[in-house]
């Protein structure tokens, strides 16, 4: 079956920390991107990538950063800057960055303490 | 950026009446897009719209492009209790910049 898969689903960790959060797809999609999610809020766009080693910064990109060596793959670490991080993360691809729907993965909730 | 307003923030119902909920907007889209979430998971699209009027049905779903470009709603007919989750909407030109909406918190009453 064809999907997005997120991992891990649960992630703890200490304040000043990094942590890398993965995405991997296997629809044969150019665009991949990564969203924020909050309590009683619509999703925020952290960054997005539409073809393979390049990205492109969201509305809240600092203190985030990711990589797209693979077309399938597109990681997202949440660095110690990141004033707030505990949140839940969505990734999610596009067959292209135009008029084709986003399709999401299941998500990782991450807890920061 | 700019967040779309999504109402009714949540709904109680007894299962088997309508629901209806809409989302608007200060800027004028060429997508909107339908999804449900339930506790804990990614989003699953409902529907995808993309031309202004357009009405598109998926089972006893319905969804409209407003005619004016800055708003769609979304209906769901003889409410059933799997159809409880939370529902929202997103518009924008290209994924790149799409908007979401907040969600409406679904509730059916058996």
């Amino acid at each position: 079956d064809g999907g997005i898969t997120q991992s891990p689903k649960y992630l703890f960790r200490k304040e000043g920390q990094n942590v890398t959060l993965s995405c991997e797809q296997n629809l044969n999609h150019d665009a991949m991107y990564w969203y924020r999610q909050d309590p009683g809020q619509g999703l925020r766009l952290i960054y997005y990538s539409q073809i393979v080693n390049d990205f492109q910064k969201g509305d809240i990109a600092e203190g985030y950063s990711v990589s797209r060596e693979k077309k399938e793959s597109f990681p997202l670490t949440v660095t110690s800057a990141q004033k707030n991080p505990t949140a839940f993360y969505l990734c999610a691809s596009s067959i292209r960055a135009g008029e084709s729907p986003l399709h999401f993965g299941n998500g990782t909730r991450l807890t920061v303490t | 950026g700019q967040q779309l307003n999504q109402s009714p923030q949540s709904m109680f119902i007894q299962e088997g009446e309508d629901v209806s909920m809409n989302c608007t907007s200060s800027s004028i889209f060429n997508t909107w897009l339908w999804y449900k979430q339930d506790p804990g998971e990614g989003p699953v699209l409902l529907i995808a719209l993309y031309k202004a009027g357009e009405l598109t049905s998926n089972g006893r779903l319905t969804a409209q492009f407003g005619i004016t470009r800055k708003d769609s709603f979304l209906n769901i007919s003889a409410s059933i209790p799997s159809d409880v989750g939370i529902y929202f909407c997103a518009g924008g030109y290209n994924n790149n910049d799409m908007r979401f909406g907040a969600g409406t918190r679904l509730t059916v009453k058996p």
